[in-house]
């Protein structure tokens, strides 16, 4: 069976601080590995990840690929308090059309002014 | 290009009773993922529907529970003689199904069992 693992579950800090967020993954037929951001509604895609290596990056947020260890990190740079959300990582394998994904439990994170 | 909508949002029901929740995918979309989400859990898989079709069910319990997405009108997740557990956010997430492509998720509806 599929599985994510995401740490750490929850983390508190003040504004400006830099965060790294941790996810590891068993799966079988990789195909993908995505980040989504949740408030208190739909989660929001952040990133789509296939490739070891090669850093994605969107403003304040980056994240980074390891196939060959199996783990992914989100980070955030000069933390605002509107980054405060759960964030939840996701995998996909590959098989036919169906792009099914299996979530990690997430990492709620709190920024305090 | 109005995103995935869902509907109700909130909904509560006693044990017994009949769920039903509904999801219209974006716009050109003609595929439909429901995941349930329990309190401090991720969010799990339960179906996969293209119009008309149920590709994959392995998620979802094999009683009580049922979905549906027909030619015309939303997709419609179903939940029978709901019992306390199966209070949840239920999200719905779509994707335009012809090319590989993120899914899209509406705001989620927030099942309540008294």
């Amino acid at each position: 069976e599929d599985k994510v693992v995401q740490s750490p579950l929850s983390l508190v800090v003040h504004e400006g601080d830099t965060v790294t967020l941790n996810c590891s993954y068993e799966v079988t037929n990789f195909r993908s590995l995505l980040w989504y951001k949740q408030e208190k509604k739909a989660p929001t895609f952040l990133f789509m990840l296939t490739s070891s290596g090669i850093e994605k990056k969107s403003g304040r947020l980056s994240s980074i690929l390891d196939k060959k260890e199996l783990f992914s990190i989100l980070n955030i740079t000069a933390t605002q308090t509107g980054d405060s959300a759960v964030y939840l990582c996701a995998v996909e394998r590959s098989g036919g059309s169906n792009y099914k994904l299996t979530f990690g439990k997430g990492t709620l994170l709190t920024v305090n002014p | 290009n109005a995103g995935v909508m869902q509907n109700p949002r909130h909904l509560v029901r006693r044990r017994g009773q009949e769920a039903r929740l509904r999801c219209s995918p974006m716009k050109g979309h003609s595929h439909v993922y429901w995941y349930r989400q329990l309190p401090e859990e991720g969010l799990k898989f339960m179906v996969y529907l293209q119009k008309e079709n149920i590709i994959d069910e392995s998620g979802m319990p094999k009683e009580r529970f049922s979905a549906e997405f027909p030619k015309e009108g939303p997709s419609i997740l179903r939940i029978q003689q709901v019992v306390r557990g199966d209070s949840a956010a239920y999200f719905c997430a779509s994707v335009e199904g012809r090319t590989y492509n993120e899914q899209f998720f509406g705001p989620g509806t927030r099942l309540t069992v008294l």
